[in-house]
């Protein structure tokens, strides 16, 4: 396993347009956390599943955006009518709980989204 | 909610020379887990090294150690031998049900 990957590394969309991001995180990791990081700050918490369930939404999570992890697998995250404000690099990242242990994120390279 | 404060926007260290980072953080939270994250220029995100709040040893990995103050809520990132690759962002986290980041310190490291 090479960690987690995220597809596409970079999209350049029109404003109004529709765009879906694909995570696929260590396959052992049952938790999986998206987050967003505009440029020269630290990232921004959006949501996260515990296998398939979502449990947490940022109120960053307008409701333009919308999550999924069908079958606890991969998740997407989907932004609707994407505006200028969206530009920001969306990252992915998995981690492990055991019970009440939970082990570290590890992060994906990141997709950069650019809405012109 | 917990938040993260980095004071130092920039920071540069000669190579081979030490340098530390400061982060603070605010939590009514007793037990709870710290990190500090490394973001090289366009490429992801790596841990450096993890703290547990319960822990009064400071952590350490080879070069990199920390300074966790708990009652000051206070959490250093030392960086001995400094090397050009650790140039580099580097956020604090504080983990509750996910992580909330500082805003990163940039590190040059000047040969």
């Amino acid at each position: 396993d090479t960690g987690v990957s995220q597809d596409p590394r970079h999209k350049i969309t029109k404003r109004g347009q529709n765009v879906t991001f694909r995570c696929d995180p260590i396959s052992e990791h049952n938790r999986l956390y998206w987050y967003r990081q505009t440029l020269g700050q630290g990232p921004e918490f959006l949501t996260y599943f515990q296998n398939e369930a979502q449990l947490e939404k940022s109120r960053l999570l307008s409701d333009r955006f919308s999550a999924e992890r069908p079958k606890g697998s991969f998740s997407t995250l989907e932004i609707q009518r994407t505006e200028q404000g969206d530009s920001a690099m969306y990252l992915c990242a998995s981690s492990l709980i055991k019970g009440s242990t939970a082990y570290e994120q590890y992060f994906g390279p990141g997709t950069r989204l650019t809405v012109t | 909610a917990q938040t993260v404060t980095q004071s130092q926007p920039e920071m540069s260290v000669q190579e081979a020379e030490t340098v530390t980072l400061s982060c603070t953080y605010d939590t009514s939270e007793s037990d709870y887990y710290l990190f500090w994250y490394k973001q090289p220029p366009s490429r992801q995100m790596i841990l450096v090294i993890r703290q547990e709040a319960y822990k009064q040893q400071n952590a350490t990995e080879n070069r990199f150690s920390v300074n966790f103050q708990k009652a000051a809520k206070s959490f250093s990132l030392k960086i001995s031998d400094s090397q050009l690759g650790d140039a580099a962002m580097y956020f604090c986290a504080y983990r509750g049900r996910a992580l909330t980041f500082g805003s990163g310190t940039r590190l040059q490291v000047q040969p």
